[in-house]
């Protein structure tokens, strides 16, 4: 399995502020896809951004921006006007196209109002 | 659409015994696949199916079985549990398999073995 790393267990943000999530990973491969999910209190796997390699473009969804530095092998998560309802775990996920995913440990987003 | 379904919700169980984890979709999806969640290392792939009749082992596929008859259910057997087989368990789904779907997680079970 390729190796995933979330080297920050727990960030905290105030409500409406910023906070990015770093994630490395490492792969001998060109072509591959990223992911961020988050996992509410609920244990519901949600996907919040999806990222290709080989599409230079960083993904954005909404309030949800990735960076993403293919040659540092780097991916991360920017969470900008940051809302009650992020608090949660975050991980991040490697794949090759088949959806067989190796995650990152996660980090505990807490937002404070 | 009901979308992932597990059963049950949670499950304690004394070392030794057997069950099945059960997983159902109902959205004609092909690939599914099973994980399992431990504190402080994510999920790990167990098994997975890209169609009826055809299985393959993940990350972690010691001491559980799968198998895949219909298109719908992805059941999940612990032939005898053991207490490192205590876990959340993820059932997930996506039509082809292609990392360019849309995967859906069940909501998960909660296992213990004593």
């Amino acid at each position: 399995a390729q190796t995933v790393t979330q080297s920050q267990p727990e960030m905290s943000v105030q409500e409406a502020e910023t906070v990015t999530l770093s994630c490395t990973y490492d792969t001998s491969e060109s072509d591959y896809y990223l992911f961020w999910y988050k996992q509410p209190p609920s244990r519901q796997m949600i996907l919040v951004i999806r990222q290709e390699a080989y599409k230079q473009q960083n993904a954005t969804e909404n309030r949800f921006s990735v960076n993403f530095q293919k040659a540092a092998k780097s991916f991360s998560l920017k969470i900008s006007d940051s809302q009650l309802g992020d608090a949660a775990m975050y991980f991040c996920a490697y794949s090759l196209n088949d959806y067989k995913l190796s995650f990152g440990a996660g980090t505990t987003v807490t937002v404070r109002a | 659409n009901a979308g992932v379904t597990q059963t049950p919700k949670f499950q304690v169980l004394k070392t030794g015994q057997s069950m099945t984890l059960q997983c159902a979709q109902d959205m004609n999806h092909e690939y599914m696949s099973w994980y399992r969640q431990d504190p402080g290392m994510g999920l790990r792939l167990i098994h997975y199916s890209v169609g009826a009749g055809i299985t393959d082992q993940g990350e972690v596929p010691n001491g559980y079985n799968v198998s895949r008859s219909t298109t719908e259910d992805f059941p999940l057997r612990l032939l005898s549990a053991a207490p490192s087989q205590t876990s959340v368990y993820f059932c997930a789904s996506s039509y082809s398999g292609s990392s360019t779907d849309t995967q859906y997680f069940g909501p998960g079970t909660r296992l213990t073995v004593l």
